[in-house]
């Protein structure tokens, strides 16, 4: 069964730092890949998704993620934080021969500190 | 450009009362969810539909029931409402049945159960 683990429900991080946000899956097959972002009072919306090809994948507003077979990993980076960026972020996964599972894991919510 | 439409957006209940969460979108989308999100435990499935007449149930699907009747409307019926359905609710939807196809969302609704 496929899971997705997101390492620290709470991540602060100052204004113009660098953004890691964590994601570890487990999938028998290779998955497709996603980091949702919600901001407060919305609901998700896609920032960056993995498929197939590239492994480095640029998201929208500056983010990109990285898709490590290896570490089992989709870590979701971006250079220099803006305070805009806080919000809560979601690493989601799905099995290509599934269309119906889109698994998601419990978020990670980023402050921005001045 | 009305995307995923859920109403209402907040509601409070009493034990053992029903009510019906509504979703609609316009977007022509034979696939649509719903999702539970509580704090620090991030998405639940709890029905989904691969189009009108069909539906099915994900991880958490007890205490609630759906109906797809139409394309575009996919409501979420609560018969008994317990405390532990105090939740914030989204409806999404996609285009395809590809796996990688993003998830469009509603903003949401926050129900509490009394």
């Amino acid at each position: 069964a496929q899971s997705v683990t997101q390492l620290g429900s709470h991540v602060s991080v100052s204004e113009g730092a660098l953004v890691l946000l964590r994601c570890n899956y487990s999938s028998s097959v290779p998955p497709y890949l996603f980091w949702y972002v919600q901001y407060p009072n919305q609901g998700l919306q896609l920032l960056l998704k993995y498929t197939t090809g590239a492994t480095l994948v640029k998201g929208i507003n500056g983010f990109e993620a990285e898709f490590k077979k290896s570490e089992t990993s989709f870590h979701l980076t971006k250079p220099s934080a803006h305070m805009s960026d806080a919000a809560e972020y979601f690493c989601a996964v799905s099995d290509p021969g599934r269309d119906d599972k889109i698994i998601f894991g419990k978020g990670t919510r980023l402050h921005i500190l001045p | 450009n009305a995307g995923v439409t859920q109403t209402p957006k907040f509601r409070i209940l009493k034990i053992g009362q029903s009510m019906t969460l509504q979703c609609t979108q316009d977007m022509n989308h034979n696939y649509m969810y719903w999702y539970r999100q509580d704090p620090g435990m991030g998405l639940k499935l709890i029905y989904y539909s691969v189009g009108a007449g069909i539906t099915d149930k994900g991880e958490v699907p007890n205490g609630y029931n759906v109906s797809r009747s139409t394309t575009e409307d996919f409501p979420l019926r609560l018969e008994l409402a317990a405390p532990s359905q105090t939740s914030v609710y989204f409806c999404a939807s996609k285009s395809t049945a590809a796996t990688n196809e993003k998830l469009f969302f509603g903003s949401g609704t926050q129900l509490s159960v009394l």
